[in-house]
């Protein structure tokens, strides 16, 4: 089944506690990305990565790193994470295809709470 | 991209035809419509997009005006699964964006199915 992979998918932690959220996809994708959503501001874009080893910031990337060994995955690292980051998180996935426009599949999503 | 403008709610009967209106009187010849949902905090799902020629697939039909400014999206037979956020999201694409591929969310309609 082609999907996106969050793990985990709920995670409370405490102020300067550096965490990983994890993201994999199956369908080969080169492109991948990062949202967060927030009450009343909706999906921002925080990250997203063409390619291996191509990434590159969204609109609100700070507090944020990225990587891309694999095309398969694309994890999102807190460093020191602060209250501010706690927010409902998604990885998604596309195709980059010259012929045409296709879609975007999310993962279910990881709810951070940073204390 | 073109901005987006739908109704914050709307409500529709078990059963019945949901239809969903957008407009985006900006939006460019290059430019497409797509429609994405969000049930409950989860991953948004892809619905339906199109360039200007109606759409039909499995979930939804897609019909746009012929000035491309405005669209519908319809659910054949509305079910109390489809309660959910659907978002209207016009896009370029991605060679023309300069690959960036991102999804730009606004807030959305929230449709509420009614037994």
């Amino acid at each position: 089944e082609a999907q996106v992979t969050q793990n985990p998918r709920y995670l409370i932690t405490v102020t300067g506690k550096k965490l990983t959220v994890t993201c994999s996809q199956n369908m080969n994708h080169e492109y991948m990305s990062w949202y967060r959503q927030d009450p009343g501001l909706g999906l921002r874009q925080i990250y997203y990565s063409m390619n291996v080893e191509v990434t590159d910031k969204g609109d609100v990337p700070e507090g944020y790193k990225v990587s891309r060994k694999e095309k398969r995955n694309f994890p999102l690292i807190l460093e020191s994470p602060s209250p501010n980051q706690t927010s409902l998180y998604f990885c998604a996935s596309s195709p980059m295809n010259r012929d045409r426009n296709t879609e975007a599949f999310f993962g279910q999503g990881t709810r951070l709470t940073v204390v | 991209d073109a901005k987006t403008t739908q109704p914050p709610s709307m409500d529709c009967a078990e059963g019945r035809a949901a239809n969903l209106p957008c407009n985006h009187s900006t939006i460019s010849g290059n430019e497409y419509v797509y429609w994405y949902r969000q049930i409950h905090s989860q991953g948004p799902q892809y619905i339906i997009h199109g360039l200007k020629n109606n759409e039909t697939n499995e979930m939804a039909s897609l019909i746009i005006t012929e000035d491309r400014k405005s669209s519908t999206l319809i659910l054949p037979h509305a079910t109390l699964r489809d309660t959910a956020v659907y978002y209207c999201i016009v896009r370029a694409n991605h060679i023309t964006q300069g690959g960036s591929e991102k999804l730009v969310f606004g807030k959305g309609t929230k449709l509420t199915v009614n037994p």
